[in-house]
């Protein structure tokens, strides 16, 4: 059973616009949220993250939003640029179980 | 560079033999994952160590097995290989284990079963 789902496999967006990648989870238990980049060839890296007692956590040009009730969160890119293409996967911290269970991905191409 | 160090980089073996990855994590990490991600798939979870104990299990098959050593190093072991072993392995460190805390990947080992 997927936890952490992320619905859109793939995204494209013209540079300078806003890129919204979202994610969706099924166990209220989680209480901190991530977003990781990766390229082709590397590991993920991690971009920004949430914790649950906030609806909000800003960083230059990322921001991830939180809405506990629709156990959903988003990532926007504002604005995006050619070198943001890259898999986007979110992930939740289980703190019962210690474990970070990722989504299967959003590829985001940004357009030059 | 995440400080995180896997090796080898890339691996290619026969079905049926066994292999060993390495994951050096950062320093000062006492928590090491596992991760394999297979055909552009999503990460799934294998295993957790935490200050050279198991902490955590995902969907590792019994044919896989990992341990964590003194000097927090970590090996992840496959024998007895499938083809549908083959697959991108990620290594992950971070500072401790069940806080809102983030962990760091290595660069991953690729392994091509044939």
């Amino acid at each position: 059973d997927q936890q952490v789902k992320q619905n859109s496999p793939s995204l494209s967006v013209q540079e300078g616009r806003i890129s919204i990648l979202n994610c969706d989870y099924t166990n209220s238990m989680f209480d901190y949220f991530l977003w990781y980049k990766k390229y082709p060839a590397e590991g993920p890296t991690f971009l920004i993250s949430i914790s649950s007692i906030k609806d909000k956590n800003e960083d230059g040009r990322f921001t991830v939003f939180l809405n506990k009730s629709a156990k959903h969160l988003s990532l926007h890119i504002v604005p995006s640029q050619p070198g943001d293409s890259a898999v986007y996967f979110c992930a939740a911290l289980d703190s019962g179980t210690y474990k970070y269970i990722f989504g299967t991905g959003t590829r985001l191409k940004v357009l030059a | 560079d995440s400080g995180v160090t896997q090796t080898p980089k890339h691996l290619i073996t026969a079905t049926g033999q066994r292999v060993t990855l390495r994951c050096s994590p950062r320093s000062g990490d006492l928590s090491v994952y596992w991760y394999q991600q297979s055909l552009d798939q999503g990460l799934q979870f294998l295993i957790q160590y935490y200050n050279g104990e198991e902490r955590a299990k995902g969907n590792i098959l019994e044919r896989f097995s990992a341990q964590q050593f003194p000097d927090l190093h970590s090996e992840l072991n496959l024998s007895s290989l499938e083809l549908g072993d083959s697959a991108l392995y990620f290594c992950a460190s971070s500072v401790v284990t069940g806080t809102n805390t983030e962990a760091f990947f290595g660069q991953g080992t690729r392994l091509t079963v044939v």
